[in-house]
């Protein structure tokens, strides 16, 4: 069993819809990293959480410690939001998912 | 923040010879690393680029296959020996901040070997 699982690993919306996307883990960590990767590969890091919640525009990110669980939510998604959204672990090491892929329909 | 480059963006290679990847930081980081990214696959670790002496390679990374080197504390270069069409991924730099919670990515390398 993978470290980090990320649910789902594809997801198509229609744009305007709400989207959520799920990250799961099993070790201890001292930070959680929403990554952005977009088709050419370039990485950009979304949010960075230890605790609680983050906001940034249209992007939320939540995370609780205890259930080893964080939520990345868009709001009123756009075709410009298509990309492979990561999840990545602190633990002794980084550790990653394998992603989600997400693509908004116009 | 740091802004990382990479050259080239991307390449097409023959199997058998070897591509040269270059990383370039618009600030002096401590900590430098190699990623692999195989199609479908999420990212994995290759080495730590260590300024001034030998990088700190994973299990499963050795240096013959992939030299680093890390000149300074500002760019390093990730070497693909001997390629094969199974190297076919993205290669990306990353620094870590003063906190090491922090990360930050390069744009990547995107390689296909044929």
């Amino acid at each position: 069993k993978n470290e980090v699982e990320q649910s789902p690993q594809n997801l198509t919306a229609q744009e305007g819809e709400f989207i959520t996307i799920n990250c799961s883990y099993s070790v201890g960590i001292s930070a959680l990293h929403w990554l952005q990767q977009h088709p050419g590969g370039g990485i950009v890091s979304l949010f960075m959480l230890s605790s609680g919640k983050k906001k940034h525009g249209r992007l939320i990110a939540t995370i609780n410690i205890q259930e080893k669980h964080s939520s990345l939510h868009i709001t009123a998604s756009h075709p410009r939001d298509s990309a492979v959204y990561i999840c990545a672990v602190l633990a002794s090491k980084i550790i990653f998912g394998k992603g989600t892929r997400l693509h908004i329909l116009p | 923040s740091a802004v990382i480059s990479q050259k080239p963006s991307r390449d097409i290679c023959q199997r058998g010879t070897s591509l040269t990847i270059q990383c370039q930081v618009d600030s002096q980081v401590t900590m430098m690393f190699w990623y692999r990214q195989q199609p479908g696959q999420s990212l994995t670790l290759i080495a730590t680029a260590n300024q001034g002496s030998e990088a700190t390679y994973e299990s499963g990374f050795v240096i013959d296959k992939f030299p680093i080197s890390r000149p300074n504390l500002t760019f390093s270069t990730l070497t693909v020996s001997n390629m094969s069409p199974e190297d076919s991924s993205i290669y990306l730099c990353s620094v870590s901040g003063l906190f090491y919670n922090e990360q930050f990515f390069g744009p990547g390398t995107r390689l296909t070997v044929l």
